[in-house]
């Protein structure tokens, strides 16, 4: 089973600043890779598939960039709807697994 | 409009059974995968296990095989997921969720506790 690890736990930033999370594969999973965006009571949402392609309907303030084994989500400007959990997600082999989340909240 | 819509909240005692479902519209239902995603209380996302309703291949999570059966109906486009003996480990929020680029579709949820 690939092991998806996420850093931080924790992301304090301030609104209108960047945010950079990281996720790394235990092994090389090409480009099967995707970030989820989860607020508090909803479902995840897709925000990034294929590692870098956004989903539809994402802001291009989302970006995502990696391949093999490290992954980078980038919110160039967070905006107050951004503050939220973050989960990377293999779709190499299966078991697809989910990384343990970060949390990005407000400094 | 794709769509997927989740079965209500249950409530059930330890060593129940219990199956809970998730209706897809919208798209061809046989031509994705369809898996299901549990979120224990306060923690992160954990695959369970999919199925592809064109041809029934089911794969589970090792965490999670033995412990839960998923099925679909693909003449009513409805994918479900069912214990035989619930726990009271098994309270959570529990997702069905499509996968095509990426797992681009999530129903609402169901949650389940079990208590006694």
């Amino acid at each position: 089973e690939i092991v998806m690890t996420q850093s931080p736990a924790t992301l304090s930033v301030s609104p209108g600043e960047r945010a950079t999370l990281s996720c790394r594969a235990s092994q090389s999973i090409s480009s099967n890779f995707a970030w989820y965006q989860q607020k508090p009571g909803q479902a995840p949402r897709l925000l990034i598939y294929g590692a870098s392609t956004r989903a539809t309907g994402i802001p291009a303030r989302f970006s995502g960039s990696g391949s093999g084994t490290e992954f980078t989500l980038t919110i160039s400007t967070l905006q107050s709807e951004d503050f939220a959990v973050y989960y990377c997600q293999h779709y190499s082999n299966w078991p697809w697994t989910f990384g343990q989340g970060t949390q990005v909240d407000i400094k | 409009e794709v769509q997927l819509v989740q079965s209500g909240a249950e409530v059930k005692k330890p060593g129940e059974s219990l199956k809970i479902s998730c209706k897809g519209s919208g798209y061809s239902f046989t031509s994705y995968w369809i898996g299901w995603v549990r979120q224990m209380p306060g923690k992160g996302l954990e695959w369970m296990g999919i199925i592809y309703p064109g041809d029934s291949d089911t794969r589970y999570s090792p965490s999670f095989q033995g412990q839960v059966t998923i099925s679909a109906d693909k003449s009513i486009s409805t994918a479900y997921l069912q214990w035989s003996s619930l726990k009271a480990s098994d309270t959570a929020m529990y997702y069905c969720a499509r996968h095509g680029l990426g797992t681009d579709y999530w129903g609402q949820g169901t949650l389940v506790t079990v208590s006694s």
